[in-house]
């Protein structure tokens, strides 16, 4: 049973650029969330997808934005990369079932870093 | 709002002892979830224990032991004998109920368990 997985594993880009990150969640699952984890803090709800839809977001700016494919899979595209975007970006999938909450199960994370 | 405190940034301990992390929490909402997740230096979040607002029994799992007080806010959890194997960055985190799929984390604890 294959769990969460994430790509890249690490990556490097530059101030301005543009990156996607990619997500597959764990089969069974339909809901995908995103959190961004700066080093020594805690993860940071970014938005969740369900149904192909943004169904949550957090406190992020529209640079940061989404999808989820009919397979559920989902990608995270942040826009204009600053500095402080740096960080490990984790991916969380998790089943709905009638509006209440189960845990959720996270991937390795992609790490990002902007120079 | 919703808060998680973990007061405790790093503790260390020798192989065999107990340690306990203190896990405060607040929101208004009278249900709630509250997690505990585990953070080894790979970088992947590890589900340990989900519990809900109207279930305040205490919860043992193995050398894993969780206590839940309404009373004080707060969901500690405890390692008994720690191993070298325990050492990870440990996150509690919580999440409200209405349909919020938001997880929110508090700081962590690093915990180093040394042989």
């Amino acid at each position: 049973d294959a769990g969460v997985t994430q790509s890249p594993t690490h990556l490097i880009k530059t101030r301005g650029q543009q990156v996607t990150l990619r997500c597959s969640p764990k089969s069974g699952h339909d809901t995908v969330s995103w959190y961004q984890q700066a080093l020594g803090q805690g993860p940071q709800f970014i938005f969740q997808y369900y149904e192909e839809e943004e169904r949550q977001r957090g406190n992020f700016p529209d640079r940061f934005s989404g999808h989820q494919f009919p397979n559920y899979s989902s990608e995270l595209n942040v826009n204009a990369l600053l500095l402080g975007d740096s960080a490990l970006y984790l991916c969380a999938s998790s089943l709905a079932q009638g509006g209440y909450t189960y845990e959720q199960y996270f991937g390795p994370g992609t790490r990002l870093t902007v120079t | 709002a919703q808060k998680v405190t973990q007061a405790q940034t790093e503790i260390s301990v020798v192989e065999k002892e107990d340690v306990t992390l203190d896990c405060v929490y607040e929101t208004r909402d009278t249900t709630y979830y509250l997690f505990w997740y585990k953070q080894p230096p790979s970088g992947e979040l590890v589900f340990l224990i989900r519990r809900n607002s109207f279930d305040e029994q205490n919860e043992i799992s193995g050398r894993y032991s969780w206590n839940f007080q309404k009373s004080t806010s707060s969901f500690n959890f405890t390692i008994t004998a720690s191993q070298v194997v325990d050492s990870a960055v440990y996150f509690c985190a919580l999440i409200t109920g209405g349909g919020s799929e938001k997880l929110v984390f508090g700081k962590g604890t690093k915990l180093t368990v040394n042989p």
